[in-house]
């Protein structure tokens, strides 16, 4: 069975607090790929990344980077220099490559004050 | 990116009445979207995967009577919530697998609906 956990309900930091989101997931397979949403408010979905099981290197995109560590079956992420705008909940997901259905974990909330 | 969009992005009705939803991807065709359903402050959780032209298949716990689903043509499932009740008020969001790109999902910007 898949499962997605983002142990952290809420997270608050201070603007420009370095903040990390931890996210396990659990497969059997050994090929699937991992997914970063932001709902905003509004609650549309924005897209961060997808990363593929095969693929371990870390990620860094402007203040945002990824950690995937397959021992610890754990993809992290990470906003530096964090934000008001960074606001929002975060979603992990899993996807197993022989299925298209995501997987999401239940959630992490972030809340950036000035 | 690709587009989906829904519509309406809100709607209220009356205990009872059916509600229709539409999903379409804009600019490339879909054979799969799903339909998910996410209760505030929870997560997303499918409801449904929609093939063109075959019967839509439900998880676990979703009424396929209640829950109807059509995806009658590549850019368009719909889902309608018939004789909707006030624990069906949630926020509906489809996304849509191009046809042209297996690895790739995308979302539409969601459907709020309040039954009262």
């Amino acid at each position: 069975a898949q499962k997605v956990t983002q142990a952290q309900t809420e997270i608050s930091v201070v603007e420009k607090e370095d903040v990390t989101l931890d996210c396990v997931y659990e497969t059997r397979d050994t090929t699937y790929y991992l997914f970063w949403y932001k709902q905003p408010p509004s609650g549309e979905l924005v897209f961060l990344i997808r990363r593929n099981s095969f693929d371990e290197q870390n990620e860094i995109s402007g203040r945002y980077s990824w950690n995937f560590q397959k021992s610890t079956s754990s993809f992290n992420f990470t906003i530096t220099a964090s934000q008001v705008v960074d606001s929002a909940v975060y979603f992990c997901a899993l996807r197993n490559t022989g299925f298209q259905k995501l997987v999401f974990g239940t959630g992490t909330r972030l809340l950036v004050s000035p | 990116g690709a587009v989906v969009s829904q519509h309406p992005s809100r709607v209220i009705c009356k205990s009872g009445t059916s509600v229709k939803i539409e999903c379409r991807s804009l600019d490339f065709q879909a054979t799969t979207m799903f339909w998910y359903r996410q209760f505030p402050k929870q997560s997303l959780m499918l409801m449904a995967t929609s093939n063109e032209g075959s019967k839509a298949t439900y998880e676990q716990g979703v009424e396929k009577d209640k829950f109807l689903i059509n995806h009658a043509s590549l850019t368009l499932s719909t889902l309608t919530v018939t004789s909707a009740h006030p624990e069906d008020s949630s926020f509906y969001i489809c996304s849509a697998i191009p046809e042209s790109s297996y690895n790739e999902q995308f979302f539409g910007p969601g459907t709020r609906l309040t039954v009262l």
